[in-house]
């Protein structure tokens, strides 16, 4: 099964907002509101950003956000911030209780 | 506070198996599955499967069906994986993660293990 689908990189100016896609399948991403996404700075373990598509962690500021339509789901950030530069995966689980990561989107922040 | 700590650093030829270990505290061992995820040098995530140490349950990702072995020892609140027929695309960093939460297992959350650098090398 191969990676779901992300844009390698996005940039975007402080205060600015950004959008990340997820592109998969009907098997994963199209078939159920598991979608999640991680940001994982240089030299640090990946953090969950959001769950369940729209769902925020605990602590993650309201200026993350999600959405799917079909097989694509997205991550947009709002009010862009230095903090924020980053690896971004998301992540979906599929009809046979496995787990699939997109390949990863580079967010330099301006 | 939850905390997971995993084994250190492995030299393996090719061909050769490995197991490496998630020794967890801070929380119930049994009440949420724990996740291998590895990451080679400058690249993404890979999902390798769960674990969950209540039933001993496993699935893994298909590529590695047949290789991945994970399995836990309660009384130790330790999760293993083992990886065979190591190849040199096997050289990765190797991290076990908790669940997100106990009603959603089927997604790695915020308690990662500090990874183990796995190494092929003849």
């Amino acid at each position: 099964q191969s990676a779901l689908a992300q844009p390698a990189s996005v940039s975007g100016s402080p205060g600015q907002a950004i959008s990340i896609s997820c592109t998969g399948t009907s098997s994963d991403v199209g078939g159920y509101n598991c979608v999640s996404w991680y940001q994982q700075r240089p030299g640090h373990t990946p953090k969950v950003v959001l769950y369940d598509v729209t769902n925020r962690a605990p602590g993650v500021s309201n200026r993350f956000s999600g959405s799917k339509s079909g097989i694509t789901a997205s991550l947009t950030i709002s009010g862009l911030q230095a903090e924020d530069e980053g690896d971004y995966y998301c992540s979906s689980c599929t009809g046979s209780s496995t787990l699939i990561f997109g390949g990863g989107t580079k967010l330099t922040v301006l | 506070q939850v905390q997971l700590v995993q084994s250190g650093a492995e030299l393996k030829k090719p061909g050769a198996s490995v197991r490496l270990s998630c020794k967890t505290s801070g929380y119930p061992f049994t009440e949420q599955y724990i996740h291998w995820v590895r990451q080679a040098p400058g690249q993404g995530l890979e999902w390798m499967g769960w674990f969950n140490p209540n039933s001993g349950a496993t699935r893994e990702a298909q590529k590695f069906q047949g290789r991945v072995t994970m399995t836990g020892d309660t009384s130790i609140n330790t999760a293993y994986m083992g990886l065979g027929s190591l190849r040199s695309d096997d050289a990765a960093v190797y991290y076990c993660a908790r669940s997100f939460a106990r009603w959603l297992q089927l997604a790695p959350g915020d308690y990662w293990g500090q990874g183990t650098l796995l190494t092929v090398s003849s």
